[in-house]
């Protein structure tokens, strides 16, 4: 099975800043990695496909990077509404993993 | 417009069993693999299981196997996951969800809870 590992567990930055999330996978999985946003009650909302890709209607904000065994989100300019839970995923021979999740917190 | 509606959730005690489903509407939903992925209260995503189109192919997850059954109904648009022999662990939302190594959208989740 692929592990996913994400860092840090938590982030608490102010409105305007920058926020960079990794995950690293426990293997080579080329550019086969995904972001996801969750925020409390709601379903997760993809935001990045296939380690780059912006997802539709995701902001220009959002940029996905890395490939093999290193991940890298980062959303700059920070919104409020951009408080939430964010998971990589990916899924390899029909199996999928996501990661332990980030939790963004906008001060 | 993509809808995935979930149902059949509810409350079971340890042993039971339940049959959640989802309906799909607004795509071509035989051209599509369907998953399902879970979340227990307070704690981060699990994927369960998914199915290739045409269920050629079906996976499930280590803490899943030999007790829950994945299939689709292309004709009627839905999937399902038969759930047998559940456990308190088995507690949590399930959603499902579409995609093949990425999962574009997701229903609003059906909850299961698992208890005496």
């Amino acid at each position: 099975e692929i592990v996913l590992t994400q860092s840090p567990a938590t982030l608490s930055l102010s409105p305007g800043e920058r926020a960079t999330l990794s995950c690293r996978a426990s293997q080579r999985i080329s550019s086969g990695l995904a972001w996801y946003q969750q925020k409390p009650g709601q379903a997760p909302r993809l935001l990045i496909s296939d380690a780059a890709n912006r997802a539709t209607d995701i902001p220009a904000r959002f940029t996905g990077s890395g490939s093999e065994t290193d991940f890298t989100l980062t959303i700059t300019t920070l919104a409020p509404e951009d408080s939430a839970v964010y998971y990589c995923h990916q899924r390899y021979n029909w199996r999928s993993t996501f990661g332990q999740g980030t939790r963004l917190e906008i001060k | 417009e993509v809808l995935l509606v979930e149902s059949g959730g509810g409350l079971v005690k340890p042993g039971g069993s339940l049959r959640l489903s989802c309906q799909a509407s607004g795509f071509t939903f035989r051209k599509f693999d369907m998953n399902w992925v879970r979340q227990a209260p307070g704690k981060g995503l699990e994927w369960v299981s998914s199915v290739t189109t045409d269920s050629s192919y079906i996976a499930y997850a280590d803490s899943v196997m030999g007790r829950f059954t994945i299939s689709r109904d292309d004709a009627n648009n839905s999937m399902y996951l038969e759930m047998n022999s559940l456990r308190d662990e088995d507690t949590a939302v399930y959603y499902c969800a579409r995609g093949v190594k990425h999962f574009d959208y997701w229903g609003r989740g059906t909850l299961v809870t698992v208890s005496s």
